[in-house]
């Protein structure tokens, strides 16, 4: 069963507009990360967030996590055309041998 | 540059053949993981490797096999091609050399079974 589920399903904004990307996950984790995939090809790391950590970022990202409540966000500031993807968050179970499990992801259209 | 190579971008195989999907990594990674991809499925995790010649089941290992023969070099096994198998199928490595790593993707390989 897949452990994170990413909310919106699909989002469109304007370009310089900031983006929000949700993810809830099941069970207690080592670490979530997120990743972008552009036009059905392989998947790019963009942050990793311990779950030890509340808050990180990077360049534009900014990722948040809440334990207590089993999700996370990513934030994208300013955002560009070759923002337009799709992301997912991906977990690291806690106790479960480095297995990375990912969510459905959520399809991020950047308007001109 | 790390990187993982996926053999095929696009294969189109017949229904009841064995199909192999290979996938090396040069980055000296313990664990491997090959991932289908389907519309609104997202990734699926099919098998897992932490090392030579170990593998676990993921969540969806029906109807495939794995072989971890050598520590760069994962290769995912469709015994009997069915048409439910057409997919994407992606290959990802990771460190086990200390926690919280990311893992590193293939291209990916688009399975097509007529």
């Amino acid at each position: 069963s897949q452990q994170g589920e990413e909310d919106p399903q699909a989002l469109s904004i304007q370009e310089g507009e900031n983006a929000t990307m949700n993810c809830s996950y099941k069970t207690s984790i080592n670490n979530l990360q997120w990743y972008r995939q552009n036009s059905g090809r392989g998947l790019v790391h963009l942050i990793l967030i311990r779950s030890n950590e509340r808050e990180k970022h990077s360049g534009r990202l900014r990722v948040t996590l809440d334990t207590s409540k089993k999700s996370s966000s990513l934030l994208i500031t300013a955002s560009r055309a070759a923002d337009t993807a799709s992301y997912f968050c991906a977990t690291e179970r806690e106790f479960r041998d480095d297995k990375i499990i990912f969510g459905k992801g959520t399809r991020l259209h950047i308007l001109p | 540059d790390v990187k993982v190579t996926q053999s095929s971008r696009y294969l189109v195989k017949r229904t009841g053949e064995k199909v192999f999907l290979e996938c090396v990594q040069d980055m000296d990674h313990e664990n491997m993981f090959w991932y289908r991809q389907d519309p609104g499925l997202g990734l699926r995790l099919i098998y897992f490797s932490y090392d030579v010649k170990m593998k676990e089941k993921g969540d969806i290992p029906e109807g495939y096999s794995v072989s971890r023969e050598k520590k760069e070099r994962f290769s995912l096994i469709l015994e009997s091609a069915s048409t439910n198998q057409t997919s994407m199928y992606l290959c990802a490595s990771s460190s086990r050399q200390g926690k919280n790593t990311e893992a590193f993707f293939g291209q990916g390989t688009r399975l097509t079974v007529v």
